[in-house]
C-alpha cells in the first residue's frame, strides 16, 4: 500500500520563485495536514483540511496556500519563496479527529530556498 | 493553545536497558495521543495510538500509558536494541489537528 505520497522529495528554489507540493493518499481519509519541521522547533501545522473542498489555517500559514479539490489530494503552494521557508515539509492524513483516528505521514519534501 | 513537552530531549543507554520517554501536555481535552518514531532524514512512523478513554496501549516491546487528567503519557521500550535508535515524537489530537512535542532522541549503544 502506498499510504501517503509526497512529490517532490527534494527541491531547490530561488527567492521569489513559486512551487506546488503535492500530497496524495490512498486510504480514503477525510483529514489532511501540512506540517513543516525545523531544527529546534518541532513540527508546526501550516494548513489542514477536514474534507474535500475545505481548508483551514494552522499555526504558521503565512506565505502558503492550499487546495483540496479532490479528497485524495492536498496541495501546498508557495507563491513567492523566501529563505525562511527552507524546511522539511510533511503531509499527513487521518480518518478523522475523534475516536480511533491514527495519522499517517508521508516521507517529506526537503525544500531549500536560496 | 496546546503545549506539548517531551523530556528528556536526548537519551543514551546501553543495549538491553529499558527506555522511558515522557510526554506532557497542557490541555487535557484531547481526543487521542499518538507516538511516532522518526529516523534521520525520514518521515514519521506511527508506533501507538491511545484513545482518550484508554489508560494504555501495547505493541510488542512498546507500551504507552496515558493519564489524561494529569496531562501525561509515557512510552516504555523494553530491552532496547541498537535498532531502536531514533527520535520519538508524541502528538496530541485536539480540535482536528495534531500538536507535537519536540521529540526525544534516543541512542542505544551496542
Amino acid at each position: 500500500n502506498a499510504g501517503v505520497t509526497q512529490t517532490p522529495k527534494f527541491r531547490v528554489l530561488k527567492t521569489g520563485q513559486s512551487m506546488t507540493l503535492l500530497c496524495a493518499q490512498d486510504m480514503n481519509h477525510e483529514y489532511m495536514y501540512w506540517y513543516r519541521q525545523d531544527p529546534g522547533m518541532g513540527l508546526r501545522l501550516i494548513h489542514y483540511s477536514v474534507g474535500e473542498g475545505t481548508t483551514a489555517k494552522g499555526e504558521v500559514p503565512d506565505g502558503y496556500n492550499v487546495s483540496r479539490l479532490k479528497k485524495q489530494n492536498f496541495l501546498l503552494g508557495l507563491e513567492s519563496a523566501a529563505p525562511s521557508q527552507t524546511s522539511v515539509y510533511f503531509c499527513a492524513s487521518s480518518r478523522g479527529a475523534t475516536l480511533n483516528t491514527e495519522a499517517f505521514f508521508g516521507q517529506g519534501t526537503r525544500l531549500t530556498v536560496v | 493553545k496546546q503545549e506539548v513537552t517531551q523530556i528528556p530531549a536526548a537519551l543514551s543507554v546501553p543495549e538491553g536497558e529499558n527506555l522511558v520517554l515522557n510526554c506532557s501536555f497542557t490541555d487535557s481535552a484531547i481526543y487521542n495521543l499518538q507516538w511516532f518514531r522518526q529516523d534521520p532524514g525520514k518521515g514519521l512512523t506511527s508506533l501507538l495510538l491511545i484513545q482518550s478513554s484508554q489508560r494504555e496501549q501495547t505493541s510488542g516491546r512498546l507500551n504507552a500509558s496515558l493519564d489524561k487528567s494529569s496531562g501525561r503519557s509515557t512510552l516504555y521500550i523494553a530491552a532496547s536494541q541498537p535498532g531502536d535508535s531514533a527520535t520519538y515524537l508524541c502528538a496530541v489530537i485536539t480540535d482536528y489537528k495534531l500538536s507535537f512535542g519536540a521529540g526525544t532522541t534516543v541512542t542505544v549503544r551496542a
